[in-house]
């Protein structure tokens, strides 16, 4: 199985910050890898697919990079409605793996 | 707009089963392969099946294989897993997600989920 990890697993910011998110493949990937933010007692919601494509509806703060097996997560500048956690997912090959999750909270 | 309404979730004992649907709209259904996705009470995601779009193809994670059956009905835009056997780690959330399909992948959509809990 092809594991998945995250760094790191929480990181305190403000409002306004430039935060980034590593995912770390196990073995090369290419660029199948999506992003996913997910708030407390919500759904999971799709940010990035293909490395860096966003999600209609995203907001473009959201910024995807990498392939093969390293991947960053930026957000340019956060929001306050983007403190919740967020997960990186190969889907290279199954099983599909999630990362651990890095949970972004306010400081 | 698309729309995924999970449904089915409850408390079973362990050993029992329970099926698990997942109503579909908004998107040709059949053109989509789709996931079920689960999260235990404060962990994270963990991938349980998925299924082509037409169903001829299905996948498990190693943890319910040969105790769940993921399965869809194209005609109603419904998506199901049966699950038997079921254990105390299989208490979770369960998502149904679509594919993104094309040159994207991922899951472009999830439904609000569904609370699986199995305790004696």
């Amino acid at each position: 199985d092809i594991q998945m990890t995250q760094s790191p697993s929480s990181l305190s910011a403000s409002v306004g910050d430039r935060v980034t998110i590593t995912c770390r493949a196990s073995q090369d990937i290419g660029r199948w890898l999506a992003w996913y933010q997910q708030k407390p007692e919500k759904a999971p919601k799709s940010l990035i697919s293909v490395a860096s494509s966003l999600q209609s509806g995203a907001p473009s703060r959201f910024i995807g990079s990498g392939s093969g097996t390293d991947f960053t997560l930026t957000i340019s500048s956060l929001q306050p409605e983007d403190f919740a956690t967020y997960y990186c997912q190969q889907y290279k090959g199954y099983p599909y793996t999630f990362g651990q999750g890095t949970k972004l909270v306010i400081k | 707009e698309v729309q995924l309404l999970e449904s089915g979730g409850g408390s079973v004992q362990p050993g029992g089963s329970l099926r698990l649907s997942c109503a579909a709209s908004g998107f040709t259904f059949s053109s989509y392969a789709l996931s079920w996705v689960r999260q235990a009470p404060g962990k994270g995601l963990e991938w349980v099946s998925f299924i082509s779009g037409y169903g001829d193809s299905t996948y498990y994670a190693d943890s319910v294989k040969g105790r769940f059956t993921m399965s869809r009905d194209n005609s109603k835009n419904t998506l199901y897993l049966q699950m038997n056997s079921l254990r105390g780690e299989d208490t979770a959330v369960y998502y149904c997600a679509k594919d993104g399909g094309g040159s994207y992948g991922g899951f472009d959509y999830w439904g609000q989920g569904t609370l699986v809990t199995v305790s004696s």
